[in-house]
């Protein structure tokens, strides 16, 4: 299985901070890397797949970027409803496996 | 727009199995894939497995030997079955839709399922 490296775990910032969040594959995984926002007892709702493609509806200020085994998420300003918890998905080979978790949370 | 909402048991005993539907709305089942994943109360998530339309499966191998997943395209659902559970099962799960296309998107998801296992 392909093990899933998020860092940090958990993350203070402030509204308006630029952020970002770290993803690193075991091996690599081309650009087979989603990245997923988990609002507490909500659903995980798609934000980047293929590692840099906003999916539709998603606010620009998130932007993925990355290849083969280095990865990130970026919030260029953040705002009040972006805290929450992000986890990244390697779908490059089967069982899919996600990182561990970045909980964002307010300073 | 498709929205997926699982239902079926919140409550087990071990050793019983676990039985999960996710019924599909806004849109017909074919041309995707449809995914099972799980969270254990305050962890990360996890890959269950998936069908396709044609009915193709994919599990987890940490899971496979217990897992049953089907689907009932004249009904616009699919199903989950894990055997044998134990307390480490106890979860929120998760259904979703899969893209076909290579990038495999996992979206949307359904609001989730608590189940828990007792001993």
């Amino acid at each position: 299985d392909i093990q899933m490296t998020q860092s940090p775990s958990s993350l203070s910032a402030s509204v308006g901070d630029r952020v970002t969040i770290t993803c690193r594959p075991s091996r690599t995984i081309y650009t087979y890397l989603n990245w997923y926002q988990q609002q507490p007892g909500k659903a995980p709702k798609l934000l980047i797949y293929a590692s840099s493609s906003l999916q539709s509806g998603v606010p620009s200020r998130f932007s993925g970027s990355g290849s083969g085994t280095d990865f990130t998420l970026t919030i260029s300003s953040l705002q009040p409803e972006d805290f929450a918890t992000y986890h990244c998905q390697q779908t490059y080979s089967t069982p899919y496996t996600f990182g561990q978790g970045t909980k964002l949370e307010i300073k | 727009q498709v929205q997926l909402q699982e239902s079926g048991p919140g409550l087990l005993k071990a050793s019983e199995t676990l039985s999960l539907t996710c019924t599909v709305s806004g849109g017909a089942i074919s041309s995707y894939y449809w995914s099972w994943i799980r969270q254990p109360p305050g962890k990360g998530l996890e890959w269950i497995g998936h069908i396709s339309y044609s009915g193709d499966t994919n599990s987890n191998p940490s899971l496979k030997s217990r897992v049953t997943i089907s689907v009932d395209m004249s009904q616009n659902q699919f199903f989950l079955r894990l055997s044998s559970v134990t307390a480490a099962d106890t979860a929120v799960y998760y259904c979703a839709r899969v893209s076909s296309s290579w990038e495999r998107r996992f979206d949307p998801w359904g609001q989730g399922a608590l189940v828990t296992v007792s001993s």
